[in-house]
């Protein structure tokens, strides 16, 4: 079946320049998250969103972040005013989140961000 | 605050021998924990994982083991294959104000050599 499907799979912007990324859940999946990877560092969360509860944001570094999740499947994550340190690669994962609590996370191949 | 940690940044194992990987944890309320490998340019794909009421979990040639009290956790690979060279992330999950989010390591490249 599909796995979780993110575009573009590499973004390269200007300092100061809003960036859109894009993530498609596993079909299905009730619970989607945002991660960044930055250069040498481990998987940072960002945001998660389960159905239609309030989105828990507290990842997310700064007000220039935002997410949305539209009709509980594809999300999209927004940067405005990029700067150099948010060169990271934008990783999104679900889960079913009804198969229990302790569900498993399957990751999307990410976007390559990169801030000049 | 690092709340997983893999101290190893890398490890190095000739092919057929074990590899085995080290992650320990500072949150006592994880009680769910999960590991990822990377290769370059993919996202992180699910291996293995174990929750906090069993002390070891099997799949193939992965085995992992948890030991609660000392906050451990390791990933033996049995026996080693060249193409088990990627990055391995440790990671964890738990209740409360923290459900939903996997925290996760800094990873440790595996690098088999044949």
């Amino acid at each position: 079946g599909a796995g979780v499907s993110q575009s573009p799979s590499n973004k390269v912007t200007e300092k100061g320049k809003d960036v859109e990324l894009r993530c498609d859940p596993i079909s299905g999946h009730t619970a989607l998250y945002w991660y960044r990877q930055s250069l040498g560092q481990g998987l940072e969360f960002l945001i998660y969103f389960q159905g239609n509860s309030a989105p828990d944001k507290s990842g997310l570094p700064s007000d220039r972040f935002s997410a949305e999740r539209t009709g509980g499947s594809v999300s999209t994550l927004t940067i405005q005013r990029t700067q150099q340190e948010d060169s990271a690669v934008y990783l999104c994962a679900s889960s079913d989140r009804t198969s229990g609590r302790l569900e498993t996370q399957y990751f999307g191949p990410g976007t390559r961000l990169l801030v000049l | 605050d690092q709340q997983v940690k893999q101290n190893s940044p890398s490890l190095s194992v000739q092919e057929g021998r074990i590899s085995i990987l080290n992650c320990d944890y500072t949150n006592s309320m994880f009680d769910y924990f999960l590991w990822y490998k990377k290769y370059p340019a993919e996202g992180p794909t699910f291996l293995i994982s174990i929750s906090s009421i069993k002390d070891k979990n099997e799949d193939g040639r992965f085995t992992v083991f948890l030991n609660k009290s000392a906050k451990h956790l390791s990933l033996h690979i049995v026996p080693s294959q060249p193409g088990d060279s990627a990055v391995y992330f440790c990671a964890a999950s738990g209740g409360g104000s923290t459900l939903g989010r996997l925290y996760f390591g800094r990873g440790t490249q595996l690098t088999v050599w044949p």
